[in-house]
């Protein structure tokens, strides 16, 4: 199965600011990521798919990358709005496999 | 408005069977590949299972398989987990979700339903 090492665990941030978000695959993917975010209570929403395509009605302000097996979400100007936990996705092969979750807190 | 409402979720004791529901609207359900997601309390994202749109591939995470059954029923716009030989480690919030038509990713998820294993 493929792993995905999503890092930070938890982190907090202020009103405005800009964070980063890693996962990383144990083989390649292929650009096969998605990014998923969930609020307290609620079911997770799709953000990012294929690496860096953004789902429609998700903010601009939120971007995806990638190096190699090295996946990255950023999410700049952080509002109130976004605090939740994000997840990563590979969907390059089965048994889909997700990332353990960050958990974004604003100060 | 695309939309995935689950239901059958309960209070069951091991080893026991229960089968989850997940009516979809909103859109062509034939036309897409399902999935079955579950996340036990506090815990993260565990994909269960997936079934193509006419039911001709299907594919079960090793944790479930030989356990539990995924099938659809394009006809009421349904799809089903069958869930047998339950454990306590099967506790979680069983969500169906919708496979992209373009790929792997889920693009929409239901509210989700509860499973209990517990004597």
């Amino acid at each position: 199965d493929i792993q995905m090492t999503q890092s930070p665990a938890s982190l907090s941030a202020s009103l405005g600011e800009t964070v980063t978000i890693e996962c990383l695959a144990s083989e390649d993917i292929y650009s096969n990521l998605a990014w998923y975010q969930q609020k307290p209570g609620k079911s997770p929403q799709l953000l990012i798919y294929d690496a860096s395509s953004l789902q429609d009605g998700v903010p601009s302000r939120f971007s995806g990358s990638e190096s190699g097996t090295q996946y990255s979400l950023e999410i700049n100007s952080l509002q109130s709005e976004d605090a939740a936990t994000y997840f990563c996705q590979q969907h390059h092969d089965y048994p889909w496999t997700f990332g353990g979750g960050t958990k974004l807190e604003l100060k | 408005e695309v939309q995935l409402v689950e239901s059958g979720g309960g209070l069951v004791q091991p080893g026991r069977s229960l089968k989850l529901s997940c009516v979809a609207s909103g859109f062509t359900f034939s036309n897409y590949g399902m999935n079955w997601i579950r996340q036990a309390p506090g815990k993260g994202l565990e994909w269960v299972a997936y079934i193509s749109s006419g039911s001709s591939y299907i594919y079960y995470a090793e944790t479930v398989k030989g356990r539990f059954t995924i099938s659809r029923d394009n006809a009421k716009n349904t799809l089903y987990l069958q869930m047998t030989s339950l454990r306590s480690e099967d506790t979680a919030l069983y969500y169906c979700a919708r496979r992209s038509i373009y790929n792997n990713y889920l693009d929409y998820w239901g509210q989700g339903v509860m499973v209990t294993v517990s004597s």
